[in-house]
């Protein structure tokens, strides 16, 4: 069975850093291209970058409003995504899915709250 | 970047309706495009990959068209559990981008 299992989120004040985690099982997490996407309360879904497979190079792509302070990596060896995310402010409140959106996998989704 | 501009917003409907929701793109994206469903509190769930293509488990009922910049997700006899929001997703180029959902409700 396919599981992504996002962690790490929570109230955080502005200005602040929170790092998410996706643990991966199910499925060849190191062949992946991964997403994080994000929906804030009462709002449509946003895309907030991916990092491709190694062996697909590696690289990252992110959206406007997160660049420079938002980074995605990936842990192979422990199937596991990640989310550094710097400089928060309010308008990164948001329910955050890591996501494979090549075969469409998702996980529950993680709250990250960012409030004084 | 790809704008996604979707239609309606928002659209009531009585269970056996056909229903039809639309996205435009601002620029040619061929059929790298998908459709979801989400409902409240869930993850969404792709329903139609490249345009047309329905995923795998999806009933027969939600179909998809289109090419270039004009993209439509028809729901053939709408049915009690498909009141939900729909949104396309561009994969033609980054940055990837949602339409702005459309919310079906029940009329």
């Amino acid at each position: 069975e396919v599981q992504l299992v996002e962690s790490g989120g929570g109230l955080v004040k502005p200005g602040g850093s929170l790092r998410l985690s996706c643990a991966a099982s199910g499925f060849t997490f190191s062949n992946a291209w991964m997403s994080w996407v994000r929906q804030a309360p009462g709002k449509g879904l946003e895309w907030v970058g991916h990092i491709k497979s190694k062996t697909d190079g590696g690289t990252t792509d992110y959206a406007a409003p997160v660049k420079g302070r938002f980074t995605i990596s990936r842990d192979d060896s422990k199937n596991t995504l990640y989310l550094q995310m710097n400089s928060l402010k309010t308008e990164d409140t948001a329910v955050y899915y890591c996501a494979t959106l090549g075969v469409d996998y998702w996980g529950q989704g993680t709250l990250v709250t960012v409030s004084s | 970047d790809i704008q996604m501009t979707q239609s309606p917003s928002s659209l009531s409907a009585s269970v056996g309706d056909r229903v039809t929701i639309t996205c435009r793109a601002s620029q040619d994206i061929g059929i790298d495009l998908g459709w979801y469903q989400q409902k409240p509190g869930k993850a969404p769930k792709r329903l139609i990959y490249a345009a047309s293509s329905l995923q795998s488990g999806v009933p027969s009922r939600f179909s998809g068209s289109g090419s270039g910049t004009e993209f439509t997700l028809t729901i053939s006899s709408l049915q009690p559990e498909d009141f939900a929001t729909y949104y396309c997703l561009q994969h033609n180029s980054y940055p990837r981008t949602f339409g702005q959902g459309t919310k079906v409700e029940i009329k």
